[in-house]
């Protein structure tokens, strides 16, 4: 089985711009969730979908936002990039009991 | 906001040596679940705890899911230098797939 894949794995952006990141889970999972980790924070929940629809949130700006498709891909979006928003994006699926992680994204934004 | 403070913070052993981390939580979790980090990698999976008092190993790894089910510790046995990384802890609700991490646990070790 084909683990959990996202892309890009690394991106440079400017503040004020947009971006949009990508994942698909591993087959046969209907649940993305999306976490944000900096040094400073550490891993921070973003939000999840189950079958496309957003099940929890976290505590993020509306800047952020996803969606989930009817093959359960998942994007997030983050409009409006400001520097603090520089961080790996980790994207992880889930079965019935666990999680599993992407490799991530590592977003810079300057 | 649940919480979870992961300890100790950073570890600095040598090869062969044991080790041992621990989470606890201000809430209760229904799952457990312990995960490494290599740098510029997502987390990897390690071991997955479900029952109150549940003892689960993977090779030389042990975790356990404690009674209060507040609390979860991980013991690395007769550690090697691939060993090293970030350990996380992770607390999971009934509902939704939400994980709550700690801070992380850096090990170093010296061969």
């Amino acid at each position: 089985k084909a683990g959990v894949t996202q892309t890009p794995r690394y991106l440079i952006k400017t503040r004020g711009q947009q971006v949009t990141l990508s994942c698909s889970p591993i087959s046969g999972h209907r649940s993305v969730s999306w976490y944000q980790q900096t040094p400073g924070q550490g891993l921070q929940f973003l939000f999840e979908y189950f079958s496309e629809t957003q099940r929890n949130k976290g505590n993020f700006p509306g800047r952020f936002s996803g969606r989930q498709f009817s093959n359960s891909r998942s994007e997030m979006n983050v409009s409006t990039l400001e520097l603090g928003d520089s961080a790996l994006y980790l994207c992880a699926s889930s079965g019935e009991k666990t999680q599993y992680f992407g490799p991530g994204t590592r977003l810079l934004v300057l | 906001g649940q919480q979870l403070n992961q300890s100790p913070q950073s570890m600095f052993i040598q090869e062969g040596e044991d080790v041992s981390m621990n989470c606890t939580s201000s809430s209760i979790f229904n799952t457990w679940l312990w995960y490494k980090q290599d740098p510029g990698e997502g987390p990897v999976l390690l071991i997955a705890l479900y029952k109150a008092g549940e003892l689960t190993s993977n090779g030389r790894l042990t975790a356990q899911f404690g009674i209060t089910r507040k609390d979860s510790f991980l013991n690395i046995s007769a550690s090697i230098p691939s060993d090293v990384g970030i350990y996380f802890c992770a607390g999971k609700e009934t509902s939704g797939s939400r994980l709550t991490f700690g801070e992380g646990t850096q090990l170093t070790v010296n061969p």
